[in-house]
């Protein structure tokens, strides 16, 4: 079980430039929630997807926005970047058994030149 | 609205003394609690969680917490520190429901000093 897996790691934009991650959720697990982390902060949620639709969303505007697939994969877009947007973005996926067995992938480290 | 608070933005110990850090939160329900620990340039790993039952939660790596609900406390301890400890420790809360969101402080940057 490859557990969360998400891509890229590391990944550099332009101010402007519009930026799509992506997130495999773990076997089993049906939702995804995708949390931003700037630098020296906790982590801030952004949206959570459950079949296929957003289900609930942080404070964020609306350049951010998701997509959840058939196969429980999710992307994030990020539309018009500022430099306030470099962070390490976070998802984590779970199931019905509840957020709290929630499993978190390694992270996608955008910076925004 | 859930809150979580880390009074310490950082916590020097030497190795070998016992450490902890501090978290306090705020819930309406019964809350679900979390610890995490991220390495540099690193994802979260998860330490330990308290869902119900004994207070004591003992996690990963020799860590264990304590759920004070009185105090709306759940203090990260270890009895000996060690170098390798030296990362950045989350404190998170949840009310564990489906479709619910994880809270977290704003982290606390632990130094192990040899």
């Amino acid at each position: 079980d490859a557990g969360v897996t998400q891509s890229p790691t590391h990944l550099i934009k332009t101010r402007g430039q519009q930026v799509t991650l992506r997130c495999s959720p773990k076997s089993g697990h049906d939702t995804v929630s995708w949390y931003q982390q700037a630098l020296g902060q906790g982590p801030q949620f952004i949206f959570q997807y459950y079949e296929e639709e957003e289900r609930q969303r942080g404070n964020f505007p609306d350049r951010f926005s998701g997509h959840q697939f058939p196969n429980y994969s999710s992307e994030l877009n990020v539309n018009a970047l500022l430099l306030g947007d470099s962070a390490l973005y976070l998802c984590a996926s779970s199931n019905g058994q509840g957020i709290h067995r929630a499993f978190f992938g390694q992270g996608t480290r955008l910076t925004v030149v | 609205a859930q809150s979580v608070a880390q009074p310490e933005d950082q916590v020097n110990v030497a190795e070998g003394n016992p450490l902890t850090v501090k978290c306090t939160y705020s819930v309406s329900g019964n809350p679900y609690l979390f610890w995490y620990v991220q390495y540099p340039n690193r994802g979260l790993q998860f330490l330990l969680k308290y869902i119900t039952g004994d207070n004591l939660v003992k996690g990963s790596y020799g860590f264990e917490a304590e759920f004070n609900k009185s105090q709306t406390s759940f203090h990260l301890k270890k009895p000996s520190a060690l170098v390798s400890d030296s990362a950045l420790y989350f404190c998170a809360v949840t009310l564990g429901n489906r479709d619910d969101k994880i809270i977290f402080g704003k982290g606390t940057r632990l130094h192990i000093l040899p």
